[in-house]
């Protein structure tokens, strides 16, 4: 049974940093590629990065690029991403993702962790 | 890349059948057969309904059908009940660097 846990969310000024995390338990972690999925308050899903089981490959929405950085630590099953430079647009619920057992889809998530960026 | 165009509102009365729309391009909807779909309630994580334009994972009903022609794809809702009030999105796997591409998302509301 996939089970994932974000932690870090909270409120930042703009121009400020912070740092979330998403545990995974219940399945071999180190095999999965993971994503990151937002949703701002009362707006859709928007797919945010990915990261690929043995870290070489990280894509990200053109918005976050080069202010957020997709990492993980298999050998703690932990994900995180960390955000630079944030601004009020970045307010949203983050939930991690991934695609279990059907392919190319998000079948199992986290509850998600809210962030707010404001002064 | 752009998010898939879906109607904002879509509403039935208990026991009828709706269909949701989910437009995208020949980059991703009409690319891929990778389309899935998202049921979502209020503070709740979205649930995965269709996944591969047509499948449905275990424990979903088969009330739920998914199908798609050129850049459009749909999703059906046969007899439908009250728990099915919610907000749906599809999503399409694009093949590029910014792999997955979600809707605007349809608030289905059930009268």
């Amino acid at each position: 049974q996939v089970h994932l846990v974000e932690s870090g969310g909270g409120v930042v000024q703009p121009g400020g940093s912070l740092r979330l995390s998403c545990d995974g338990t219940g399945f071999f972690f180190r095999d999965y590629g993971m994503h990151w999925v937002r949703q701002a308050p009362g707006k859709g899903l928007e797919w945010v990065a990915i990261i690929h089981p043995d870290s070489t490959t990280k894509y990200y929405r053109d918005s976050v690029k080069g202010r957020f950085t997709v990492s993980r630590d298999n050998s703690k099953s932990t994900l995180s991403l960390e955000m630079d430079s944030l601004t009020p647009e970045d307010t949203a619920v983050y939930f991690c993702s991934l695609h279990y057992t059907s392919p190319r889809a998000f079948d199992s998530w986290g509850p998600g962790t809210l962030v707010t960026v404001s002064s | 890349q752009s998010a898939l165009t879906q109607p904002a509102s879509v509403s039935g009365s208990p026991g009828q059948s709706i269909t949701l729309s989910c437009t995208g391009t020949s980059s991703d909807v009409g690319a891929y057969n990778f389309v899935s779909w998202y049921q979502q309630h209020p503070g709740k994580a979205p649930k995965l309904m269709i996944y591969e334009v047509t499948n449905r994972p275990s424990g979903v009903p088969d009330r739920f059908s998914g199908s798609k022609s050129g850049n459009t794809a749909s999703l059906t809702i046969s007899g439908l009940q009250a728990e099915d009030e919610a907000d749906y999105y599809c999503c399409s796997f694009t093949g590029s660097s910014h792999p997955y591409v979600f809707g605007t998302g349809t608030r289905v509301t059930v009268l």
